[in-house]
């Protein structure tokens, strides 16, 4: 089974819009972390932001949100006022803890292309 | 940010050859660590480092071989490849293998091979 969903292969969204990319996760670990990255078409990887499975409060950075719904096992990015150099892979992954063996290992998900529009 | 640089940036090779990826961490981080990122597919981890010693090899075969000679710098040697291994390489580091849960792995551009 997949560790890390991401069930959106692509994704349009207006320039100035929000727009929330889906990520769900399976796991047996009580403490995990969980990541999004944005890959440009140069291929960085550039990490955008971070959610602890602990934290109470959702992760915020900047234009960046994490709707972190723990019961559910989701983790959906929100970006808020979207602009053209939004457009980009964005990938979901998954640090474990213990149970899997520690260590700063991260399962990525397939990604979304989102698109930004004018 | 140009925390984790990888040389070259494309490589075309034939199937007989023999080339190094370079990666290079200006962090001063103690992991570091090889990723294939083949096209639709999740990224997928090949090898681990922490302060030079390899603790992770992900059933890569032998004609990838990584070599860590010091905490920044980060090699891996290619000889005999597959077209299958035309893909782009991925090279990371982080802070170290164990500590906080938030420590991100930061990345660098790639380096895109292409096998004729």
């Amino acid at each position: 089974a997949q560790k890390i969903t991401q069930t959106q292969p692509g994704m349009f969204v207006q320039e100035k819009e929000a727009v929330t990319l889906d990520c769900t996760y399976d796991t047996s670990d009580q403490s995990y972390g969980l990541f999004w990255y944005k890959q440009p078409s140069s291929g960085e990887m550039i990490f955008l932001i971070y959610q602890g499975s602990y934290d109470e409060q959702n992760a915020t950075e900047g234009r960046y949100s994490l709707n972190f719904q723990k019961a559910r096992k989701s983790a959906n990015l929100v970006i808020s006022a979207s602009q053209l150099g939004d457009s980009a892979m964005y990938f979901c992954a998954m640090r474990e803890g213990i149970l899997t063996g520690g260590g700063n290992k991260l399962t990525f998900g397939t990604g979304t292309q989102l698109k930004v529009e004018l | 940010e140009t925390g984790v640089t990888q040389t070259p940036r494309h490589l075309v090779m034939g199937m007989t050859n023999k080339k190094s990826l370079k990666c290079e961490q200006h962090l001063g981080h103690n992991a570091m660590y090889w990723y294939k990122q083949s096209a639709k597919k999740p990224l997928e981890l090949m090898f681990v480092y922490s302060l030079e010693e390899r603790v992770e090899n992900n059933s890569v075969p032998s004609r990838f071989s990584p070599e860590c000679p010091n905490s920044s710098h980060l090699f891996l040697h290619l000889h005999t490849l597959q077209p299958e291994d035309s893909a782009l390489y991925l090279c990371a580091s982080s802070q170290s293998l164990q500590g906080a849960f938030n420590q991100p792995q930061h990345f660098g551009d790639g380096t895109r091979l292409s096998i004729l």
